[in-house]
């Protein structure tokens, strides 16, 4: 079992739909999560860090759950432009580093 | 305010080959890391370097060297290049424990 597990998708929804992507890991040490947003072929950017609960920016809403280990992240009002591959990538302090997931591959169409 | 900077951004070369990709940050960073990502797959971490003068093993070495030859610079050498390293590659960066990592744009590596 991969330490970062996503549903690969690809998830396809129309513009304005909500849509959210889970993200689960076993290393109970994580302690930081982040979530990056990566274009085809290009580099991954941060698009949120979550240090607590969850966090929210605008249209994306993250939620963890620590008791069963699972991270989320929600988009309302899906753009065009929206379309990407997600990562998540716990921070962890008995790594100490970052373990990224393979993405969630997001479509919004017209 | 140029983060992270990767260079050659694109190279091509013969099997048996070898090349040095540099990274460079002028972030003050102390940690700094080497993904490789092949095609319609995630990122699979190379080597990585926790603070100056330290280097380790991430889930794919093999084939591969990695110097940490300053607080700013990371490079990663490819001593006999093979068809299977044709990849992605990108460079991070991450100040102190607990922050994002920063990427560079990254070397798209062909081998033939």
């Amino acid at each position: 079992r991969k330490e970062v597990e996503q549903d690969p998708g690809p998830f396809n929804v129309p513009e304005g739909a909500t849509v959210a992507f889970n993200c689960t890991y076993s290393n109970s040490a994580s302690q930081s999560f982040f979530w990056y947003r990566q274009d085809c072929r290009k580099e991954p950017k941060l698009l949120m860090s979550v240090y607590s609960s969850g966090n929210e920016d605008g249209r994306f809403t993250a939620q963890l759950n620590r008791a069963s280990q699972y991270i989320s992240l929600l988009i309302r009002d899906s753009k065009l432009s929206d379309s990407a591959t997600y990562l998540c990538a716990p921070w962890s302090t008995n790594a100490g580093k970052s373990t990224f997931g393979d993405g969630t591959t997001l479509t919004v169409k017209p | 305010n140029a983060g992270v900077t990767q260079t050659p951004k694109f190279q091509v070369l013969k099997t048996g080959q070898s090349m040095t990709l540099q990274c460079a940050q002028d972030m003050n960073h102390n940690s700094m890391y080497w993904y490789r990502q092949d095609p319609g797959m995630g990122l699979r971490l190379i080597y990585y370097s926790a603070s100056e003068g330290t280097t380790d093993k991430g889930e794919v070495p093999n084939g591969y060297n990695v110097s940490r030859l300053n607080k700013r610079e990371f490079s990663l050498r490819l001593e006999s290049a093979a068809p299977s390293q044709t990849s992605v590659y990108f460079c991070a960066s991450q100040g102190v424990n607990n922050q994002p990592q920063h990427f560079g744009d990254g070397t798209r590596l062909s081998i033939l």
